[in-house]
């Protein structure tokens, strides 16, 4: 059974930077084909993938938020952590991390964390 | 604005059929068959409902069913239970720029 939990701030302040985690268990971060996600959702609006990270050590990430994201993993923690740089008010969400099979899709999620952006 | 577009709202009543759209463009949703569903209900995080277009993860029941023509994809729910009223998301692959886009999603309401 794969489950995954994000954890980390609930407030941040404006121009921090953010630091989530995302601790896993179910599958390994080094298996072929496999990867580790994180997509987010403002309160009452849509999804919007942010960034993921392939086993081996790929990186992808959204074109609009390239430059403020890094997103790293810690195979012998089954941890993966993504950090937002700069953070604004409008970056408040939910932030959720999920496991992405090989196939090319998002197929476990985590139960989420909000993060608030407020000084 | 999501990259991919979906009605903000759907309905039906118990037992009937429902289809919901997402379009895209032919960099996303024309251009591979990676269009994703998720469901989900308030409070919670989404469920992979279909993946690959058509395919269904195993514990899904098989009134949901999905379907792609051109830069369209659509997401059925057939016999519709109560227990279906969520918020439905669209994605697609979208190259490995852009990767995975999202749909704006769908407030499914059962009547």
């Amino acid at each position: 059974q794969i489950t995954l939990k994000e954890s980390g701030p609930t407030l941040v302040k404006p121009t921090q930077t953010l630091t989530l985690t995302c601790t896993f268990s179910g599958f390994s971060v080094s298996t072929s084909g496999v990867g580790v996600g994180w997509i987010r959702q403002p309160p009452g609006k849509a999804l919007e993938w942010l960034a993921l990270i392939y086993w081996d050590d790929d990186k992808r990430y959204s074109p609009s938020l390239k430059s403020r994201l890094t997103i790293t993993k810690d195979t012998s923690k089954n941890q993966v952590v993504l950090t937002m740089t700069n953070m604004d008010p409008v970056d408040t969400a939910t932030y959720y991390c999920a496991h992405w099979p090989g196939a090319l899709t998002f197929d476990s999620w985590g139960q989420g964390t909000l993060v608030t952006v407020s000084s | 604005q999501s990259a991919l577009t979906q009605p903000p709202s759907a309905s039906g009543s118990p037992g009937q059929s429902v289809t919901i759209s997402c379009t895209g463009t032919s960099s996303d949703v024309g251009a591979y068959n990676y269009v994703s569903w998720y469901q989900q209900h308030p409070g919670k995080a989404p469920k992979l409902m279909i993946y690959d277009v058509t395919k269904r993860p195993s514990g899904v029941p098989g009134r949901f069913s999905g379907s792609k023509s051109g830069n369209t994809a659509s997401l059925t729910v057939s016999g519709l239970q109560a227990e279906d009223e969520a918020d439905y998301y669209c994605s697609s692959y979208a190259g490995s720029n852009n990767f995975e886009v999202f749909g704006g999603g769908t407030k499914l309401t059962v009547l």
